[in-house]
């Protein structure tokens, strides 16, 4: 299985920027796609889709929150970070079955 | 609109079976893959299985022996099984849809609380 590690806890101020960090166990590219993906979840909420393959934000999602990265090393930077962004951000591969979840990153405000 | 709704009993007894429905609208199965979501109070996301637009499916292998899931594509709907169940098994349940194998969970259900209690 593929093994994305995150750190729990990020703690920032608001209106700075936030950098979410994820890395895979093994390479989840295939032809220079990069089959991660972010989700952000709010307490008592089902997960919502922000970036998929890395760098395409999702609809509706706004231009402050960006994907980059590539094979093993993966960011989700929010910038700048507002009040409402606090929740727990998971990252997702879907390069093979089965697929998996980081241990997620819960954004504090200092 | 894309909408997914989870429905199924909130308690289970240890050693019975868990069976969970998926309802959708706004798209059909044959388009478009459904998997479902676990997460245990406090703890983080685990992808249990999926059913693909041409009605294949995947499992995760550390629970396929306990699991089955399957589609009634006239009424819209994604059906999960799980048997043998343990107090681990206690979570929130979603189901969440993605267009293709490889790609993203993009629209999710509110999810549905399973407590595994005697």
């Amino acid at each position: 299985d593929i093994v994305l590690t995150q750190s729990p806890v990020l703690a920032v101020s608001l209106g700075q920027r936030a950098t979410i960090s994820c890395r895979a166990s093994q390479s989840v590219s295939i032809s220079s796609i990069n089959l991660m993906h972010w989700y952000q979840q709010k307490p008592g909420q089902q997960p919502k889709l922000l970036i998929y393959r890395a760098s395409n934000l999702a609809s509706g999602i706004p231009a402050r929150f960006s994907g980059s990265g590539s094979g093993t090393d993966f960011t989700l930077t929010i910038d700048p970070v507002q009040a409402d962004d606090i929740a727990a951000y998971y990252c997702q591969q879907s390069r093979e079955s089965p697929l998996t979840f980081g241990s997620g990153t819960k954004l504090e405000i200092k | 609109q894309v909408q997914l709704k989870e429905s199924g009993p909130g308690l289970v007894q240890p050693s019975r079976t868990l069976s969970l429905t998926c309802t959708v609208s706004g798209f059909s199965l044959t388009s478009y893959g459904v998997s479902w979501v676990r997460q245990p109070p406090g703890k983080g996301l685990e992808w249990i299985a999926a059913i693909w637009s041409g009605g294949s499916t995947d499992y995760n292998s550390a629970l396929k022996s306990r699991l089955s899931i399957s589609r009634d594509t006239s009424k819209s709907q994604v059906l999960l099984k799980m048997n043998s169940l343990q107090t681990e098994d206690t979570a929130m349940y979603f189901c969440a849809r993605s267009s293709l194998p490889g790609s993203p969970f993009d629209y999710w259900g509110q999810g549905v609380m399973v407590t595994v209690s005697s």
